[in-house]
């Protein structure tokens, strides 16, 4: 079935730190995936994503790599800050590739 | 980026009710829209999605009679959660986006409170 998951829970880092946060997918045939940050009381906010032709994909300070041998992806952000403190969750097409389906999300924490 | 705007934000309703969620996109058409229950620590979970002058699909589990969706224009769906009880208490958020391959933007989601 559909089921994407992350492997830790939280992460706790200190400022400056680079930050790893990692997702396993279990559906090969996903073709998109896309990494949100949530805020306390917030709705999703887009990070970056990535296509299934692509391994790897930098953005302003964040990096996602995708590993389609084994279905794991990861977020590298460098120079991480206090504002990234947030949930991160991946994401994945379903199966029909119509709708989004979340992991359970990490809780990144940055401490001064 | 594309601004999809929800509302209310916050709602507290006495249990028995329905209430109604708007989500709107402010600077584009959305073909397909989605909604997702987050229970607190939670992940976001698919209730449906949604395309314009169609009926909504449901995941599985979702009752499609107590959770109402409408999607009647291109900028507008609305949830309506129908006699909602206690454990109907959840954060809801939409999701919209212009075709089926594009990125997906997500409301600012509606904390709502049954008591």
């Amino acid at each position: 079935g559909e089921n994407v998951g992350l492997h830790l829970p939280t992460l706790s880092v200190q400022e400056g730190d680079n930050s790893i946060i990692n997702c396993a997918y279990s559906n090969s045939a996903s073709d998109y995936f896309i990494w949100y940050k949530q805020e306390s009381g917030k709705g999703p906010q887009f990070i970056i994503d990535i296509r299934s032709n692509m391994d790897k994909r930098q953005g302003q300070r964040v990096t996602v790599l995708l590993n389609k041998t084994v279905k794991h992806l990861s977020l590298q952000i460098a120079a991480t800050q206090p504002g990234d403190s947030a949930v991160y969750f991946c994401a994945e097409n379903n199966q029909a590739g119509t709708a989004l389906i979340f992991g359970k999300g990490t809780t990144l924490s940055v401490s001064s | 980026g594309a601004v999809v705007s929800q509302h209310p934000s916050r709602v507290i309703c006495k249990s028995g009710t329905s209430v109604k969620i708007e989500c709107r996109s402010l600077d584009f058409q959305a073909t397909t829209m989605f909604w997702y229950r987050q229970f607190p620590k939670q992940s976001l979970m698919l209730m449906a999605t949604s395309n314009e002058g169609s009926k909504a699909t449901y995941e599985q589990g979702v009752e499609k009679d107590k959770f109402l969706i409408n999607h009647a224009s291109l900028t507008l769906s609305t949830l309506t959660v129908t006699s909602a009880h206690p454990e109907d208490s959840s954060f809801y958020i939409c999701s919209a986006k212009t075709d089926l391959s594009g990125q997906a933007f997500f409301g600012q989601g509606t904390r709502l409170t049954v008591v």
